[in-house]
């Protein structure tokens, strides 16, 4: 059974700071995904990770995967307050999601 | 480009009637389509997804069931619904690599 799991779940930050949000997964995926929903809203799509190595950038977001290790990270530089969401990672097969990390960045 | 339809959008039912959520995919053929709940405050759980019409795989077996009569077309449905089916249910398609995710609908059992 493939298990998604996300952390930190929740994470308050100041504006400014650099944080850094871990996905992993428990079996062999082609694909990682992340996504952002703000409340009460669907979800934006982020990023779609391909391969092992991968890495992209938008704006203050870069998201990576390390198959080997099957980790995702999302890394955020120099929080601003218009990144507070939730962010879920998702991995294909049955395109399971982590339980997600509910972002608040402070001033 | 690829669309997901949903509706409607907020629902209000009382618990014991029947329910039907209708997702529809405008731009691709032939996508894998998922059916996922969202409980206030929480994460989305998969209960439903499709790879072609008529084939349907459960992963949370409860009073909910899914329907895919059209290439385009992945139905949501419940005879008597519970007071635990409240959340937000999203339909979300992948198709080439590419993933989207409709709009969603609210629903409230009273």
């Amino acid at each position: 059974e493939l298990k998604v799991e996300q952390n930190p779940l929740f994470l308050s930050m100041q504006e400014g700071k650099n944080y850094t949000i871990y996905c992993n997964y428990s079996t062999t995926s082609d694909r990682l995904y992340w996504y952002r929903q703000d409340p009460g809203k669907s979800l934006e799509s982020l990023f779609v990770l391909l391969s092992n190595g991968a890495v992209k950038q938008e704006g203050r977001l870069m998201a990576s995967l390390d198959t080997k290790a099957r980790l995702s990270t999302l890394h955020i530089t120099a929080a601003v307050h218009d990144l507070s969401a939730t962010y879920f990672c998702a991995v294909e097969g049955n395109l399971i999601f982590g339980k997600g990390t509910k972002l608040s960045v402070k001033p | 480009s690829q669309t997901i339809h949903q509706w409607p959008a907020t629902l209000v039912q009382p618990v014991g009637s029947p329910l039907s959520l209708e997702c529809t995919v405008e731009g691709t053929s032939n996508p894998n389509l998922y059916w996922y709940r969202q409980a206030a405050g929480r994460g989305l759980q998969l209960l439903f997804y499709s790879v072609g019409i008529g084939q349907i795989s459960s992963e949370v077996p409860q009073n909910l069931s899914a329907s895919r009569p059209q290439d385009r077309q992945f139905i949501l449905s419940s005879k008597k619904l519970l007071l635990s089916d409240s959340g937000f249910y999203l339909c979300a398609g992948i198709h080439g690599g590419e993933q989207y995710f409709g709009p969603g609908t609210r629903l409230t059992v009273t």
